[in-house]
């Protein structure tokens, strides 16, 4: 598989219920973090985990990262209608001098059904 | 809260003609960074710029693409001569210390559709 990739590729829940996404990538990174984009427009930044952090949480949002694993899941609770989006992770690779590219995977395509 | 502004939000082009997307990033972010989206494909990596030169380039940014940041508020990329597989979407970014231990914040990206 390819750095950074998410799954399930699509997941469609009802508005109330939490949904889960969850990310794989393959090199070692300094940080993860989580992307929304709504039908043709920015990314949104909605959180960062480092690589020394295990869980993060921001509001309704709840971030593990499993170094061992390679793997990062979000958890968003109680959805809402608003939360439709596609969501991405993104990794940073281990600091160099200077900035850091970010990696960004495949996606996931949350809908929440009214 | 502070934005990335990218303007036009939408541009169509006839195949090899000349392009600039501009973008001004927040004013005390020090590096910048172009990104891609080809329609229905993951966000790619083209270009970041720190000190006004160029700090690192993907495999994309060949000799039709170039950056520049012509004032102390813009910054744009310039595609020299458009091909049909230019079309995509193009995210600018900003960064305060370029590290990614913040994020970064993307503008609202450019459409660009090449005919």
């Amino acid at each position: 598989s390819q750095q950074g990739e998410e799954d399930p590729q699509a997941l469609s829940i009802q508005e109330g219920e939490n949904a889960t996404m969850n990310c794989s990538y393959k090199t070692s990174i300094n940080n993860l973090q989580w992307y929304r984009q709504n039908s043709g427009r920015g990314l949104v930044h909605l959180i960062l985990i480092r690589s020394n952090e295990r869980e993060k949480h921001s509001g309704r949002l709840r971030v593990t990262l499993d170094t061992s694993k390679k793997s990062s899941s979000l958890l968003i609770t109680a959805s809402r209608a608003a939360d439709t989006a596609s969501y991405f992770c993104a990794t940073a690779p281990p600091p160099n001098f200077g900035n850091e590219k970010l990696t960004f995977g495949t996606g996931t395509r949350l809908t929440i059904i009214p | 809260e502070p934005e990335v502004t990218q303007t036009p939000s939408h541009q169509v082009t006839q195949m090899g003609q000349e392009v600039i997307l501009r973008c001004v990033p927040i004013s005390n972010h020090l590096y910048f960074y172009w990104y891609r989206q080809i329609l229905g494909q993951k966000v790619e990596f083209l270009v970041s710029f720190y000190n006004n030169e160029i700090s690192e380039k993907s495999e994309i940014f060949d000799d039709q693409f170039s950056v520049e940041r012509p004032d102390g508020s813009n910054f744009t990329l310039k595609i020299r001569s458009t091909k049909l597989e230019d079309s995509a979407m193009y995210f600018c970014a900003s960064s305060p210390d370029g590290t990614t231990n913040y994020g970064y914040t993307f503008g609202s990206g450019t459409r660009l559709t090449v005919v």
